[in-house]
């Protein structure tokens, strides 16, 4: 069964600086993998996906992940932290095959501070 | 346009009491899906359906019914609310059809339900 495992449950980082939220994932298939962001209060928006093309993916705001298989890690990283960044963030994984559903991690809070 | 929207936004009621919560997809999508976020952010999946077909329904107590009038709208109807019920509701839809795996997935704002 897929899972995926989101290694910090807070990242705080200073505006301007590098951003390195981290996520491994298990699968038994090749796997397609996400990156939601929920901003407080909000619904839950892509920022991006991996499935199966180009292992570097840019998403939105500056975003990008990179699929590696060899350490099953898909890691959201961004050059420049925005104080708008701070948000609640998401890995997940798509179950394929026989099921349709979403496996989400358990979240990552990103803090940005001035 | 709203894709994906659910009604209410927020809804507080006693423990006993039944109520539902909308959701509508104006995407086309073929599949829907009710989420439920507990109080520590973690997001699980209740149920899927496709073409109003049920296709997935995680161990969720039989309280909770799904009802999908028709491929743009699942409903959630929830039955004698308890206490843990209390948690954020979310609706997604997915351009797939049954089987192939999801490509991705557009949630709906989210209901907060908070049982007292």
């Amino acid at each position: 069964a897929q899972s995926v495992t989101q290694l910090d449950s807070h990242v705080s980082v200073s505006e301007g600086t590098p951003v390195l939220l981290r996520c491994n994932y298990s699968s038994s298939y090749s796997p397609s993998l996400f990156w939601y962001v929920q901003h407080p209060n909000k619904g839950l928006q892509l920022l991006l996906k991996y499935t199966s093309a180009a292992t570097l993916v840019k998403g939105i705001n500056g975003f990008e992940a990179e699929f590696k298989k060899s350490e099953t890690s898909f890691h959201l990283t961004k050059p420049s932290a925005h104080m708008s960044d701070a948000a609640e963030y998401f890995c997940v994984v798509s179950e394929s095959y026989n099921t349709d559903k979403l496996i989400f991690g358990t979240g990552t809070r990103l803090q940005v501070f001035p | 346009d709203t894709a994906v929207s659910q009604t209410p936004k927020y809804l507080v009621t006693q423990m006993g009491n039944d109520k539902s919560i909308k959701c509508e997809q104006n995407l086309g999508h073929d599949t829907m899906y009710w989420y439920k976020q507990d109080s520590k952010k973690f997001l699980k999946i209740m149920f899927s359906y496709n073409n109003k077909e049920l296709i997935i329904n995680e161990t969720v107590p039989n309280r909770f019914s799904p009802k999908s009038p028709d491929k743009a709208h699942l409903n959630l109807h929830i039955n004698s609310l308890e206490l843990g019920d209390s948690a954020v509701y979310f609706c997604a839809s997915s351009p797939i059809t049954s089987g192939t795996g999801v490509t991705e997935a557009f949630f709906g704002q989210g209901t907060r339900l908070t049982v007292v």
